[in-house]
């Protein structure tokens, strides 16, 4: 299997900041990752697509970068409604896996 | 916009089998998509467990292969996981996704006698 590790597990931003989280692949998966944002409660819902398209009516925001072993999720400027967890997601190979997730929370 | 609807009982016995439903609205389950099912442990991050395409091929996830069987009704327009000899461990909200891009709300199932 794949093994896609997340940095940081946790990260504490205020308004206005801009964060990235790291998606890293144990093998190499071309541009086939995705990011997904999840709230309390909700259902995930994809926010990138192949490394660095952006789904249909997320805000610009939001971008993603990398191929390969290794990838990054951008927020240029974090607003309130953006504290969650996202994860990544590969789909190169079989089975799909995701990172562990990274929480962003309120600092 | 595609709409997702997981179904199904919210409580199995320790040993019995876990179905659920997936129905499918504004869409139509023979398009060309694959459709997935993924797991999340209370308070844990999220688990593929397998994809099932309009065709009926499918792929699971090797570490529950075996007790895994995913199908199509296309008559309804929904698609289905089962899944056999579950544990407390198996204890999850089960979302099913077109491609993992469209998801639905999620269901719980709880195992526990």
């Amino acid at each position: 299997d794949i093994q896609m590790t997340q940095s940081p597990s946790s990260l504490s931003a205020s308004v206005g900041d801009r964060v990235s989280i790291t998606c890293r692949a144990s093998h190499g998966i071309r541009n086939e990752l995705d990011w997904h944002q999840q709230k309390p409660g909700k259902a995930p819902k994809r926010l990138i697509y192949a490394a660095s398209s952006l789904q249909s009516g997320v805000p610009s925001r939001f971008s993603g970068s990398g191929f390969g072993t290794e990838f990054t999720l951008t927020i240029s400027s974090l607003q309130p409604e953006d504290f969650a967890t996202y994860y990544c997601l590969q789909h190169n190979s079989y089975p799909y896996t995701f990172g562990q997730g990274t929480k962003l929370e309120i600092k | 916009q595609m709409q997702l609807q997981e179904s199904g009982p919210g409580l199995v016995k320790p040993s019995g089998t876990l179905s659920l439903t997936c129905v499918v609205f504004r869409g139509s389950i023979s398009s060309n998509s694959w459709w997935s099912w993924v797991r999340q442990p209370p308070g844990k991050g999220l688990e593929w467990i397998g994809e099932i395409f309009h065709s009926g091929s499918t792929n699971y996830n090797p570490s529950l292969k075996s007790r895994v069987i995913m199908s199509l009704d296309k008559s309804k327009n929904q698609f289905s996981l089962t899944l056999t000899s579950v544990t407390a461990a198996d204890t999850a909200v089960y979302y099913c996704a077109r491609g993992i891009g469209d998801w639905g709300q999620g269901t719980l199932v709880t195992v526990s006698s």
